[in-house]
């Protein structure tokens, strides 16, 4: 079954530090996204992408956060100044046609630890 | 933000026994709410979605319950499975956005 894969599993970073989570959606899927959780809270929606650009943010995604899609294939996530609140786990997914029904594909998740 | 609320944190029920998991919402402009399912160290994978129109769908062992004057839904697992231990998410799509708003999560453990 097609999965979306996230790199690294664990990453380790020093307040301040520029940090890029990565992304292979599934092939044929359209739509990107990336979420967060907390440790011990609910999955937050960051961004949603479509044809290159953002087509959603939400209030978290501020100024610090980017998101490319440089190939064709990637989806990234760029945090440039790294804060000890950004500790979470970060979800990309990705779907076939906009989320209504049918759900996404979520990933198996960044773990970011700022320290 | 508690637009979704799941209010029960956890929920421990016997194998073979139905499992019943409750969601709330206050947004009336959703049109479509979902459930997801997690394992540790993994992603939320769908399990099964209503649209705002209807009142009940089913998928196999499980089966969703939208009673939108209540803003509540459920979701019913029959008969419960050992691996269907983890924690379940309702979220909830307010129309015309991409995002999806998540629950806190209930984790669900069956009893063998």
């Amino acid at each position: 079954e097609p999965e979306v894969t996230q790199t690294p599993s664990h990453q380790v970073t020093q307040m301040g530090q520029e940090v890029i989570l990565r992304c292979v959606p599934i092939s044929n899927h359209l739509y990107f996204y990336w979420y967060r959780q907390i440790l011990g809270q609910k999955v937050e929606f960051l961004v949603s992408f479509y044809n290159n650009e953002i087509s959603e943010k939400s209030e978290i995604f501020d100024d610090q956060f980017s998101v490319e899609r440089p190939d064709g294939s990637n989806f990234t996530l760029k945090i440039r100044s790294t804060k000890l609140e950004d500790s979470a786990m970060y979800f990309c997914a990705s779907s076939e046609e906009s989320a209504g029904g049918y759900g996404y594909t979520f990933g198996s998740g960044t773990r970011l630890t700022v320290v | 933000d508690q637009q979704v609320k799941q209010n029960s944190p956890s929920l421990s029920v016997q194998e073979g026994r139905i499992s019943i998991l409750n969601c709330d919402y206050t947004n009336s402009m959703f049109d479509y709410f979902l459930w997801y399912k997690k394992y540790p160290a993994e992603g939320p994978t769908f399990l099964i979605s209503i649209s705002s129109i209807k009142d009940k769908n089913e998928d196999g062992r499980f089966t969703v319950f939208l009673n939108k004057s209540a803003k509540h839904l459920s979701l019913h697992i029959v008969p419960s499975q050992p691996g269907d231990s983890a924690v379940y998410f309702c979220a909830a799509r307010n129309f015309g956005n991409e995002k999806l708003t998540f629950g806190t999560g209930t984790r669900l453990t069956i009893i063998p």
